[in-house]
C-alpha cells in the first residue's frame, strides 16, 4: 500500500535550525511536496523535490532520497510565525497526492 | 502565484440540510479540482478529484450520493453535502493544479452541522 510517515510533533527554538524528515512508499513516484499549514487555514505550498538533492529556498530547504523514500524539511533562523504543521505528500503514478499526517511543529522563545 | 476561491468560509446549518459549497480557479482554468477534508488535528483526506465535463471520481469510502460534486466549467466546482449530519462538520478544501507539480489550495470553508 501507499504510506507516508512523519513525526507527530516537534519542538524547536526561535533561531535555531529544525530538520523534518519524511519517508513515503507510493505506487510510482512523480515528486515530494511540503506544504506549510497554520490551523484554521488552508495549506500553502512550500516546495517540491523530483529529483535526489537538496533544493534550497531562502530559509526553508528540502532535501529528497529517491533510493530511500526519504525527505526532509530544513527550517532555518526560526521564528514564531514558523509555528504551523508541516505536510509533506508525495505524488504518485496516476499524478495523485498522498498526503502525510503532518508534522506540528512548535517554536518556543 | 495562482488563487483558488472558496464561498463560502464559514458555514452553520441544521441537521438534515443541504450546503453548497464553491470552489473558483480565479486566473487559470483548471480541468481537474481536488476535494478533500480535515477534521481536527488530522491531515487531509482526498474525497474526490472533480473533472470539468465529466463525473468526479470519489474515494473509497465516501458517499457520492452524500457529496455532491459538479464542475460546471474550467473555473468552477462546487460541492454539496446533502442531508448533512453533525458527523459532517469539518473544514473543507478544494485545490487545484496549474502545473503538474504545484496544487492551489482554496481557503477552505468550515462546515459545521448542529
Amino acid at each position: 500500500g501507499q504510506n507516508i510517515d512523519q513525526p507527530t510533533e516537534m519542538t524547536a527554538t526561535e533561531g535555531a535550525i529544525v530538520q523534518i524528515n519524511c519517508t513515503y512508499q507510493t505506487s510510482g513516484f512523480n515528486g515530494l511536496f511540503w506544504y506549510q499549514q497554520h490551523a484554521g487555514e488552508a495549506p500553502t505550498f512550500l516546495s517540491y523535490n523530483v529529483l535526489d538533492g537538496l533544493e534550497e529556498k531562502g530559509r526553508f530547504s528540502s532535501f529528497l532520497s529517491r533510493s530511500k523514500g526519504y525527505s526532509y524539511l530544513l527550517l532555518k533562523e526560526l521564528q514564531m510565525k514558523d509555528s504551523a504543521s508541516y505536510l509533506c505528500a508525495a505524488m504518485d503514478s496516476n499524478y495523485q497526492l498522498i498526503w502525510g499526517a503532518g508534522t506540528k511543529l512548535i517554536i518556543k522563545p | 502565484g495562482a488563487v483558488v476561491s472558496q464561498h463560502p468560509s464559514w458555514v452553520i446549518c441544521k441537521s438534515g440540510t443541504s450546503v453548497k459549497i464553491e470552489c473558483r480557479s480565479l486566473d487559470f482554468q483548471a480541468t481537474t479540482m481536488f476535494w478533500y477534508r480535515q477534521f481536527p488535528k488530522q491531515s487531509l483526506m482526498l474525497m474526490a478529484t472533480s473533472n470539468e465535463g465529466s463525473k468526479a471520481t470519489y474515494e473509497q469510502g465516501v458517499e457520492k450520493d452524500k457529496f455532491l460534486i459538479n464542475h460546471a466549467s474550467l473555473t468552477l466546482s462546487t460541492l454539496t453535502v446533502t442531508s448533512a449530519h453533525p458527523e459532517d462538520s469539518s473544514f473543507y478544501i478544494c485545490s487545484a493544479p496549474d502545473r503538474v507539480y504545484e496544487q492551489y489550495f482554496g481557503p477552505g470553508t468550515r462546515l459545521t452541522v448542529t
